[in-house]
C-alpha cells in the first residue's frame, strides 16, 4: 500500500508565525505535492516537486514555499502564517500508472490531511 | 484555465440503487481521468481511473469515458449508506503531465 504521512495532523499557530508542515512517502514516488482545501473551492494546488531540489508554482504558490532536499519527504513553509491560510492541507505523491499496458497517467495518492488554523 | 465541473449536489439515492456521478472537463488534451472518494474530514481516496473511451469495471463501480464529448461518469451500482461521501473527478493536463485538476466534487447521500 502506498503510505504518505503527514505527521503534524492538527495545528493551531499565531498571525506571522512561520510554520512548517511535513510529508513523507514510503514509495520511492517521483512526483510529490501540497494541495490546500477550502469548502466550495475544493482543492488547489499550491506547490509541486517532480524531483529533489525541484519544485514548480502551482495555482496558488503566494505566502507559501517548499523544500524537498530528499526524495522521500516534500515540506510546505508559510513564512508568515495569516488567518486566511486556515485551511486543510494535503500532501500528496503520484506513480506513473498503467505504463505495462501502454496507457500512460499519474496516479495521486493522498495523505491523512493537516487541518491548520491560524488565529 | 483548465476546467473540470462537476455537479455539486447533494445527490440522493435509496440504498440499492444506482448512484450516477457526471464530470465535464475543457482540456481535450487530457489523456487519464480519476475519480476519488472523499468522506467528510478525510483525505480524498482512489476509487479507480480510466484512459480508454467505454467502461471500465471494478466491483460495483464504473467509470465511462467519452473522449468526443468530453464527459467522465462514474457508477455506483447497489449503493450502500457507506457510499455516502463526496466524489471528486480528477483529469490530467496531458500526456505526460504531473498534474491532476480537480472538480469541486458532488456529494453522495445514500438513504437506508
Amino acid at each position: 500500500d502506498v503510505k504518505v504521512t503527514q505527521s503534524s495532523r492538527y495545528l493551531v499557530k499565531r498571525t506571522g508565525e512561520k510554520v512548517f508542515l511535513e510529508c513523507v512517502q514510503d514509495m520511492d514516488h517521483e512526483n510529490m505535492f501540497w494541495y490546500r482545501q477550502d469548502p466550495g473551492l475544493g482543492l488547489r494546488l499550491i506547490y509541486f516537486s517532480y524531483d529533489v531540489k525541484m519544485k514548480e508554482k502551482g495555482d496558488i504558490p503566494e505566502g507559501y514555499s517548499v523544500s524537498r532536499e530528499k526524495k522521500e519527504r516534500f515540506s510546505l513553509i508559510l513564512e508568515s502564517a495569516s488567518t486566511n491560510q486556515t485551511s486543510m492541507y494535503l500532501c500528496a505523491s503520484s506513480i506513473p500508472t498503467g505504463a505495462g499496458t501502454g496507457e500512460i497517467g499519474n496516479t495521486i495518492y493522498f495523505g491523512e490531511g493537516s487541518w491548520l488554523t491560524v488565529v | 484555465q483548465k476546467e473540470v465541473e462537476q455537479n455539486s449536489g447533494p445527490l440522493s439515492v435509496p440504498e440499492g440503487a444506482i448512484a450516477s456521478l457526471n464530470c465535464t472537463y475543457s482540456d481535450r488534451g487530457s489523456q487519464s481521468f480519476f475519480w476519488y472518494r472523499q468522506y467528510s474530514g478525510k483525505s480524498p481516496e482512489l476509487i479507480m481511473f480510466i484512459y480508454s473511451n467505454g467502461d471500465k469495471e471494478d466491483g460495483r463501480f464504473t467509470a465511462q469515458l467519452n473522449k468526443a464529448s468530453q464527459y467522465v461518469s462514474l457508477l455506483i451500482r447497489d449503493s450502500q449508506p457507506s457510499d455516502s461521501a463526496t466524489y471528486l473527478c480528477a483529469v490530467d493536463s496531458g500526456a505526460g503531465s504531473y498534474q491532476l485538476t480537480f472538480g469541486k466534487g458532488t456529494k453522495l447521500s445514500v438513504i437506508p
